[in-house]
């Protein structure tokens, strides 16, 4: 069974502030995706990596894959309120995706 | 553009009783997935259908079944529901079977309560 592990599971911010997210494996992933979850709503996917350290950049958010394909890392610059929402990444092989359990952030004004 | 619809958005059950899910996309993707969201559990794999006429068991798919209608169609059936099985259900489908690159595209969910 291949297991994602995320870091931190609660992260509550004052805005402006910088912060990272960790997701972790011990398996590899031919893919890793990047979802953003708000109350009463499916996750939306943010971005997917594919190749060992490849480096994605969505506005204010930086996101890596490991050279090895088995963890990966969101960075938010300059959070804002509208950051505020649960983050979830998810690793690819074959048809399915394998979930972390999340990282949920607050981001106070 | 609707994407993923699911129905209902809440329901509540008694112990016993039975329900199906529907889930419908207009994307004319290939794949569709059913998952359920429990508090400290994240996201978990019930059942998937790489392609039109398969389904597969994913992680936790003990108490579910499911059909695949059509390339459209993906429902998911509680035959005697559980309190075990209270929880968030979320349908979403995905343009290629092989390889996972591609982007899951998720409906809004199926609040459950099983008294």
């Amino acid at each position: 069974t291949q297991l994602l592990e995320q870091s931190p599971q609660f992260l509550s911010i004052q805005e402006g502030e910088n912060l990272t997210v960790y997701c972790n494996s011990s398996s590899v992933f031919s893919s890793l995706q990047w979802y953003r979850q708000e109350p009463g709503e499916g996750p939306v996917l943010l971005v997917t990596v594919v190749t060992g350290g490849e480096v994605k950049k969505l506005k204010r958010l930086t996101f890596q894959f490991g050279d090895a394909r088995k963890d990966s890392s969101l960075h938010i610059t300059a959070a804002q309120p509208g950051d505020t929402g649960l983050y979830l990444c998810a690793g690819g092989s074959n048809y399915k995706l394998t979930f972390g359990k999340g990282t949920l952030l607050t981001v106070n004004p | 553009n609707a994407g993923v619809t699911q129905t209902p958005k809440f329901q509540v059950l008694k112990t016993g009783q039975s329900m199906t899910l529907q889930c419908a996309q207009d994307m004319n993707h290939n794949s569709m997935y059913w998952y359920r969201q429990d508090p400290g559990m994240g996201l978990r794999l019930i059942y998937y259908s790489a392609s039109e006429g398969t389904t597969d068991k994913g992680e936790v798919p003990n108490g579910y079944n499911v059909s695949r209608l059509n390339k459209r169609e993906f429902s998911l059936r509680l035959e005697s529901a559980a309190p075990s099985q209270t929880s968030v259900y979320f349908c979403a489908s995905s343009e290629a079977s092989v390889p996972s690159n591609q982007p899951q595209h998720f409906g809004d969910g199926t609040r459950l309560s099983i008294l």
